[in-house]
C-alpha cells in the first residue's frame, strides 16, 4: 500500500541553525500539507500546498517557514532559524485529487521529530 | 472563539464494550469531518469522514454520527479490543477552506483485557 515517508526521523539541531525536512508524498496525490505536534498537544496545521503554491497557511507558518517542491517526488519544510519552540513533531501529508477533484482524506506520514537546543 | 473539544483526555473501558468519543465544536461551518486515530510517536491514521449532509458512517466495528445542528459528532467502537487502544483524533475543515483542517486535543482510548 503506497505511504507518506519522511526524512530523517530524528533531527537534532542548534537554535539558529537552518533545518530542511523532507517528504515524500503518495506519488499521485497533488495536495501536500505540513503539521506540527509539539509533545503533549495537538496536532496542529502548518501549510497546505497545490499546484506549486502554497493554498493556506496558519499564523504560526511564519516568514522562518517555507516549502518547496523541488522535483516531482519530494516535499520539503525549511526552517531558516531554529528556535527552541520549534522543537516538534513535523508531519507531512498528502491527499489526492482523484476525479478531477479535491479528495478530503490525508495520509500521513511517519513524523521527524525535531530537538533544538 | 473557534473551539473543538474532546470529550475528555482519557477512556478507559472494558474489552467488548462499545466505546463512544465525542467531539463537539464551537464557531465552525464544517463541510466535513474527519477522525483519526494515533498510536505514541507515530503520524495520525485516516479512519472515516462524513460530511455535512450524512448523519451516519460506518466501517466495519466503527460509527460515526454528525449532528449538524449540535455541532457534535459520536465516535463509536463496537466489540472493542485492547488493539483499539490509541488516542483518536476529530477534525474539521474550514468551510471557507477546504485544504485547511483543524484537530482536536483527542481521547486517549484504554480497553482493558
Amino acid at each position: 500500500e503506497p505511504e507518506v515517508t519522511q526524512t530523517p526521523s530524528h533531527q537534532v539541531t542548534q537554535m539558529g541553525q537552518e533545518v530542511i525536512l523532507r517528504c515524500v508524498p503518495i506519488s499521485n496525490h497533488l495536495y501536500f500539507y505540513w503539521y506540527r505536534q509539539i509533545l503533549g498537544q495537538k496536532v496542529e496545521f502548518l501549510v497546505s500546498f497545490y499546484n506549486n503554491e502554497i493554498s493556506e497557511k496558519s499564523e504560526i507558518f511564519d516568514d522562518q517557514f517555507s516549502v518547496e517542491r523541488p522535483d516531482g517526488s519530494n516535499f520539503t519544510l525549511k526552517i531558516r532559524s531554529t528556535k527552541l519552540e520549534d522543537s516538534a513533531m513535523y508531519f507531512c501529508a498528502s491527499s489526492s485529487a482523484a476525479g478531477g477533484g479535491f479528495q478530503e482524506t490525508q495520509y500521513f506520514g511517519p513524523g521527524t521529530r525535531l530537538l533544538v537546543l | 472563539s473557534q473551539k473543538i473539544e474532546q470529550n475528555s483526555e482519557a477512556l478507559n473501558i472494558q474489552e467488548g464494550k462499545t466505546a463512544t468519543l465525542t467531539c463537539n465544536y464551537t464557531n465552525y461551518s464544517p463541510a466535513y469531518l474527519q477522525w483519526y486515530r494515533q498510536d505514541p510517536g507515530r503520524g495520525p491514521v485516516f479512519l472515516l469522514l462524513i460530511r455535512e449532509n450524512e448523519k451516519e458512517k460506518r466501517k466495519e466495528r466503527l460509527k460515526v454520527t454528525f449532528d449538524t445542528t449540535l455541532k457534535q459528532s459520536l465516535f463509536h467502537i463496537t466489540a472493542s479490543q485492547p488493539a483499539d487502544s490509541a488516542t483518536y483524533l476529530c477534525a474539521l475543515d474550514q468551510y471557507s477552506s477546504a485544504s485547511k483542517i483543524i484537530f482536536g486535543s483527542g481521547t486517549r482510548l484504554s480497553i482493558r483485557p
